[in-house]
């Protein structure tokens, strides 16, 4: 239990349809991030949320719409993707502003596939 | 520009040996910090640890040790008597002086570890 968690854990899509993920944390975090992960790669940083504020979109296509409630919540809106955006999405949470370099606490992540 | 490196993607032994888990990093900056992350294959990153980069301490927490020498730039871990559970992908990752209100952490491409009973 990492006191992240993400829902649903597996998800599958077709490239027209819409969905969301969800992240929830109980930390007391200021931070909150999305990672993709895809077979092969390094883990790639999508977007950050520092205190419900963007603060870093790492040229992410626009069919990924993420969404930052409160503190406590973050959201990865789904849109007409493709077959190549199947991956492990994770989400993260740190300490944040005030509080840095401290480690972030992970999500199990949900599985997407896009058929 | 941040980078971290480990050279070897995939790693199996038999439970009981010891291994080795190679890191190598590079940055411009003086202050940084290390991590390591397990990923069992439940899917999320369990941290393992951090070593800010004026520590050179190794460090054992049971049958772990992190080994960090700065001047190879290399931060290496070991898991002494393996066992199965130990088998998951294990990274690595680069945070560097904070600049930002948040963490910006560079993850190595990760290394596989089976280890077979």
């Amino acid at each position: 239990e990492t006191g992240v968690t993400q829902t649903p854990r597996h998800l599958v899509m077709g490239m027209t349809n819409k969905k969301s993920l969800k992240c929830e944390q109980h930390l007391g975090h200021n931070a909150m991030y999305w990672y993709k992960q895809s077979a092969k790669k390094p883990l790639e940083l999508m977007f950050v949320y520092s205190l419900e504020e963007r603060v870093e979109n790492n040229s992410v296509p626009s069919r990924f719409s993420p969404e930052c409630p409160n503190s406590s919540h973050l959201f990865l809106h789904l849109h007409t993707l493709q077959p190549e955006d199947s991956a492990l999405y994770l989400c993260a949470s740190s300490p944040g502003v005030g509080q840095l370099n401290t480690e972030a606490f992970f999500g199990q992540g949900t599985r997407l596939t896009v058929v | 520009a941040q980078k971290v490196t480990q050279a070897q993607t995939e790693i199996s032994v038999v439970e009981k040996e010891d291994v080795t888990l190679d890191c190598v990093y590079e940055t411009r900056d003086t202050t940084y910090y290390l991590f390591w992350y397990k990923q069992p294959p439940s899917g999320e990153l369990v941290f393992l640890i951090r070593r800010n980069s004026f520590d050179e301490q190794n460090e054992i927490s049971g049958r772990y040790s992190w080994n960090f020498q700065k001047s190879t730039s290399s931060f290496n871990f070991t898991i002494t008597a393996s066992q199965v559970v130990d088998s998951a992908v294990y990274f690595c990752a680069l945070s560097e002086s904070p600049k930002t209100s948040y963490d910006k952490v560079i993850f190595g491409p990760g290394t596989s570890l089976s280890v077979i009973p």
